[in-house]
């Protein structure tokens, strides 16, 4: 069964911290793994996509991570700032248009 | 990127009724995807939305609930039915990038938030 599993579940860190969220996932045939950022009542925006080649990513302060042999992603975020605090979805395409979401960690950033 | 609109941004609704939301893309697009997402929970993706032909619902979803018009490539609307609380949800559109750099990035609107009392 294709699945997506996220960990943490939630996130609490201080402004200026980095921290990492983790994805796990059982997917086939693989074609690209995302990263999407979503704000209280927004919807989702795409952080990065990384294909099965690609093993690295970043975008500013973002920065992907993929191991297709173990199956596993990671989001880094350095320097966390107040703005950061969102919902961090981890979603892997199947096909090109099938779609299995995870359920997200929720980042929380305290001053 | 493509800009994407979605309306109305929300509505409180009474159980028994139907309501449309309109999505609008600021480019022509091949397909449209309409989500939902029910509080505290990921999307799930509700049907594709194909300009020229019937929406492909995903399991669990049926047309009678979530009648999908797609009249143009820049248009798609969806109609929740005949509503419950239970379709109190964010309902999301959604296109694909095709071409170059966006090319399988997904960009989404800024959702309709609908209660249903």
């Amino acid at each position: 069964k294709n699945q997506v599993e996220q960990s943490p579940q939630s996130l609490i860190i201080l402004e200026g911290k980095n921290c990492t969220l983790q994805c796990n996932y059982t997917v086939s045939p693989f074609s690209n793994l995302r990263w999407y950022k979503q704000d209280t009542g927004r919807g989702p925006v795409s952080l990065t996509i990384m294909t099965f080649s690609e093993n690295t990513k970043s975008n500013g302060r973002y920065t992907a991570t993929l191991d297709a042999d173990t199956k596993q992603s990671s989001l880094h975020i350095t320097a966390s700032q107040l703005s950061d605090s969102a919902s961090y979805i981890c979603v892997v395409s199947a096909s090109n248009y099938q779609l299995i979401w995870g359920a997200g960690t929720k980042l929380i950033i305290k001053p | 990127s493509a800009v994407i609109s979605q309306k109305p941004s929300r509505d409180i609704c009474q159980r028994g009724t139907s309501l449309t939301i309109q999505c609008q893309v600021d480019s022509q697009v091949t397909m449209m995807f309409w989500y939902r997402q029910q509080p505290g929970q990921s999307l799930t993706l509700i049907a594709t939305a194909n300009q020229g032909s019937e929406a492909t619902y995903e399991s669990g979803f049926v047309i009678d609930k979530f009648p999908i018009s797609r009249p143009n490539l820049t248009f798609s609307t969806l109609t929740v039915s005949n509503m419950s609380p239970e379709d109190s949800s964010i309902y999301l559109c959604s296109v694909e990038g095709t071409s170059g750099r966006i090319r399988n990035e997904q960009f989404f609107g800024p959702g309709t938030r609908l209660t249903v009392l």
